[in-house]
């Protein structure tokens, strides 16, 4: 079975450029999640989706964060523009169902952006 | 809303030791608790998970949690640790509406 799918895995901007990330979850998984995880800190959810829809997006600092699940599969996740504090790891992972919350769910590599 | 506390931020240990890592959450209802382990140079991956029964619960590489409702814990536990421990262990939270929290990260490092 194919894991997670993101690209790219590492991504050097300056602040103040857009940046965008890609995902692909794992076939047959509907609920979607996008994490920032920063250095010596946890992931922390920025949106979460159920098919192509948004189920949790209460963390994500819209003015410059935007995501999207057009087709209910890929997903991609922007920033513009960009600032310093945004430098990190964004993880995308997938589960089977949001329905059933004891779904583990399955991460992807990361990108590790930084932003200069 | 609701939130998840590991203790430990680093713990260093020899091989053959005994190994627990605390985990506490708050949150008033019903979740689901899991932890995530990350090897050096690896993807997060699922350590076990509880959803219901037996609160002593048993996963991959000889690891065990222990749910404990009435202290809101999930400590993680191994009798003897091997070399190839050494990781990041993370503690998560589902709450039944699906949502999703994480501690910040235990690193274990194992001496041979």
């Amino acid at each position: 079975e194919a894991g997670v799918a993101q690209s790219p895995r590492y991504k050097i901007i300056e602040k103040r450029q857009s940046v965008a990330f890609w995902c692909n979850p794992i076939s047959g998984h509907a609920t979607l999640y996008w994490y920032q995880q920063i250095l010596g800190q946890g992931p922390k959810l920025l949106i979460q989706f159920q098919n192509n829809g948004v189920v949790d997006d209460s963390q994500l600092p819209k003015d410059r964060f935007s995501a999207e699940r057009l087709k209910g599969v890929d997903s991609t996740l922007k920033i513009q523009p960009a600032k310093l504090e945004d430098s990190a790891v964004y993880l995308c992972a997938s589960s089977f169902s949001l329905g059933q919350s004891y779904n583990e769910q399955f991460f992807g590599p990361g990108t590790r952006l930084t932003v200069l | 809303a609701q939130s998840v506390s590991q203790h430990n931020h680093h713990v260093i240990l020899s091989e053959a030791a005994s190994l627990e890592l605390g985990c506490n959450y708050s949150y008033g209802g019903t979740v689901n608790l899991f932890w995530y382990v990350q090897y050096p140079g690896q993807h997060l991956q699922l350590l076990l998970k509880y959803f219901s029964g037996d609160p002593l619960v048993k996963g991959i590489k000889g690891f065990e949690a222990e749910f404990i409702k009435s202290k809101f814990s999930f400590n993680l536990r191994k009798p003897s640790v091997q070399w190839s421990d050494t990781a990041e262990y993370f503690c998560a939270v589902n709450t039944n509406a699906g949502k999703s929290t994480f501690g910040d990260g235990t690193t274990l490092t194992v001496k041979p």
